[in-house]
């Protein structure tokens, strides 16, 4: 079946630390998003690629970094520069420009104290 | 303002209920809207893209307003399923992969 996976689905982290999120998808899309999710907020973008080595920063990108070197693959690093890394990161993607249409992973909650 | 702003809710409505969530939308070209579903700790699911013409699914109505800048969503009869919370997203251009989503309107379905 394809779908977008995320590993893991709980992670916790001493402050200070860099910790990295795993997301793959096997749906053969060409872009793929991270979204940070805190309680009783909407979606907030943190990175996008669409298409592969090429990536572009959301609206609140600030202590997060991605790379993009394979088509399936969208790993999201959560720096100790990050203020308040404790939240819900969702990965998703979504096929050419049909960027309404997005599929997302199961999640990774992160818990950083 | 928030560029997309929907009522948090939540809305308790017993089975069979019809129940209607709206949204409102700030940036004026804006191009697509959607309807997606998140159910407790889960991921968000899209529920169904909204037209300008209005569109239907099943016991799932979409109505779009531009002039207003408003989103509804109508769902009849509904079920104890249903309960979860609806987002509102907004494409903000008809080119752009970014979308702006709203906080969420929970729905609680009792028996």
């Amino acid at each position: 079946d394809g779908g977008i996976t995320q590993s893991p689905k709980y992670l916790f982290r001493k402050e200070g630390q860099n910790v990295t999120l795993s997301c793959e998808q096997n749906l053969n899309h060409d872009a793929m998003y991270w979204y940070r999710q805190d309680p009783g907020q909407g979606l907030r973008l943190i990175y996008y690629s669409q298409i592969v080595n090429d990536f572009q920063k959301g609206d609140i990108a600030e202590g997060y970094s991605v790379s993009r070197e394979k088509k399936e693959s969208f790993p999201l690093t959560v720096t100790s520069a990050q203020k308040n890394p404790t939240a819900f990161y969702l990965c998703a993607s979504t096929e050419g420009d049909r960027g309404g249409e997005q599929y997302f992973g199961p999640g990774t909650r992160l818990t950083v104290t | 303002r928030k560029e997309v702003e929907q009522d948090p809710g939540p809305f308790n409505v017993p089975e069979g209920a019809t129940v209607a969530f709206n949204c409102t939308y700030s940036n004026s070209a804006s191009q697509s809207f959607f309807w997606y579903r998140q159910d407790c700790r889960k991921e968000p699911k899209l529920l169904m893209s909204v037209y300008s013409s209005g569109n239907e699914d099943g016991r799932f109505t979409a109505q779009l307003n531009r002039a207003s800048q408003y989103i509804s969503l109508l769902i009849r009869d509904s079920k104890l399923s249903d309960s979860a919370t609806y987002l509102c997203v907004v494409n903000p251009e008809d080119s752009s992969y970014k979308l702006i989503f709203g906080s969420g309107t929970r729905l609680l379905v009792r028996p």
